[in-house]
């Protein structure tokens, strides 16, 4: 498998314009994320996904933010309007079903990031 | 919440050891440990889950104790390849995993 495929994999875009990050998760995880990374807070987890359900969207920042998998082999992250404190790394990972009940013991595959400029 | 690492950053030389400190103010599951090289993706470590069990990858290993939400990385014998930022990941009982912010880690030769 090719692994987490992101696309692009940098995107400068003006301010109020609509961005769209795309992601192709390894074929049969369970579980997608959307991870956004900056200097300031590090790695933080947007949204995630399982089975194509959005699962937790408490880390969308905004209404500006919107995230869809419309079937397992495909994921978009959107942003509009854009904003210049968007600007960041955008992350995308994918992960089996846990092994064990409760769940968060089985590891996560990252895509290259999308790098977004925001002028 | 984010869990909270220690030290922010630290420089080795090749061959010294170095400790990272990961703790929650959450009731943990597990703790899951990740490498970032510059420019890349974050890489899994390893996962540990609760009770008290410790880990080991090459000369990398990691304990988790989840009385005190605590987690400790140990890197023995440090290489130039151990180069990163390590972040520490924490997850309550879902496949959710909250991040820190990273401990920058550069071996000088």
């Amino acid at each position: 498998d090719a692994g987490v495929i992101q696309s692009p994999r940098h995107e400068v875009t003006e301010m109020g314009q609509e961005v769209t990050l795309r992601c192709k998760p390894i074929s049969g995880h369970d579980y997608l994320f959307w991870y956004r990374q900056t200097m300031m807070r590090g790695l933080e987890l947007l949204i995630y996904f399982n089975n194509n359900v959005p699962i937790d969207d408490s880390g969308m920042p905004e209404d500006r933010f919107s995230a869809k998998m419309p079937n397992a082999s495909f994921s978009t992250l959107k942003i509009q309007p854009s904003e210049p404190r968007d600007s960041a790394v955008y992350f995308c990972a994918s992960s089996l079903a846990p092994r064990q009940a409760p769940a968060g013991d089985t590891e996560a595959f990252f895509g290259q990031g999308t790098r977004l400029t925001v002028v | 919440q984010q869990p909270v690492q220690s030290p922010q950053a630290v420089i080795l030389r090749e061959g010294e050891d170095a400790v990272i400190n990961c703790s929650s103010s959450k009731a943990l599951y597990s703790v899951h440990w990740y490498r970032q090289k510059h420019g890349e993706a974050p890489v899994f470590l390893m996962i540990l889950l609760k009770g008290g069990e410790q880990k080991g990858h090459d000369k990398i290993s990691a304990s988790f104790n989840e009385k005190k939400q605590q987690s400790s990385l140990y890197l023995t014998a440090s290489q130039l390849s151990y180069s990163g930022t390590y972040f520490c990941g924490t997850a309550g009982g879902y496949q959710k995993v909250t991040f820190g912010t990273g401990t920058k880690l550069q071996v000088i030769p």
